[in-house]
């Protein structure tokens, strides 16, 4: 079984640009979770879809932003970007149903840098 | 809402020698506590987890043990070994916000061979 594929795994954009990641979860998996991680700051929600819908939402500027698709692919967008959004952005994909909770298989990640 | 707190934050053993990463939490809702292993270049993994049901569980060398009054999880590894040197991630999450998982800081383990 295919893990989490984020895309691209490395990119570098400069200030005031913007950037689209992508996230394909395990098959079957309906739940799709993005975190920020940052150096000392660990693993940061900021949202996550269930069946095309946001279910929930961490404490992130409205430049954030996120969609799900019908085959439960995942992109998550950052406009105009800031030098602290330079960060490792992980995906999870889950197969819990409405209001449970269970384990989160990540991607590897995508490395964003900005300059 | 959830705020969860780990230490240390680095953690240095000798092979052989057991490790032990202790968090606490904050509301009192939290249900379910996972353990994430996180290899450098790659995303984080479950290693074990528990429910607020069970005070401890067990796998092969690495148990999990759950105070519910006090609010504190401890993870422990037994005989350690240098492929156990990583960051290791404790989390916790509630029935209210699904799959919203508030994380710890992270203690990065070296296992001096």
């Amino acid at each position: 079984k295919a893990g989490v594929t984020q895309t691209p795994r490395y990119l570098i954009k400069t200030r005031g640009q913007q950037v689209t990641l992508s996230c394909s979860p395990i098959s079957g998996h309906r739940s799709v979770s993005w975190y920020q991680q940052t150096p000392g700051q660990g693993l940061q929600f900021l949202f996550e879809y269930f069946s095309e819908t946001q279910r929930n939402k961490g404490n992130f500027p409205g430049r954030f932003s996120g969609r799900q698709f019908s085959n439960s692919r995942s992109e998550m967008n950052v406009s105009t970007l800031e030098l602290g959004d330079s960060a490792l952005y992980l995906c999870a994909s889950s197969w819990t149903g409405t209001g449970g909770t269970g384990e989160l298989f990540f991607g590897e990640g995508s490395r964003l840098t900005v300059l | 809402g959830e705020n969860v707190e780990q230490h240390p934050s680095t953690l240095s053993v000798q092979e052989g020698d057991s490790a032990v990463i202790k968090c606490t939490y904050s509301d009192s809702a939290s249900n379910y506590f996972p353990w994430y292993k996180q290899e450098l270049g790659k995303g984080p993994q479950l290693i074990i987890d528990i429910r607020s049901n069970v005070g401890e569980k067990k796998d092969q060398r690495i148990a999990v043990t759950l105070n519910k009054t006090a609010k504190h999880f401890s993870l422990h590894i037994t005989e350690t070994q240098p492929e156990d040197s990583a960051v290791y991630f404790c989390a916790a999450s509630s029935p209210n916000t699904g799959n919203q998982f508030y994380f710890g800081t992270g203690t990065s383990l070296t296992v001096i061979p």
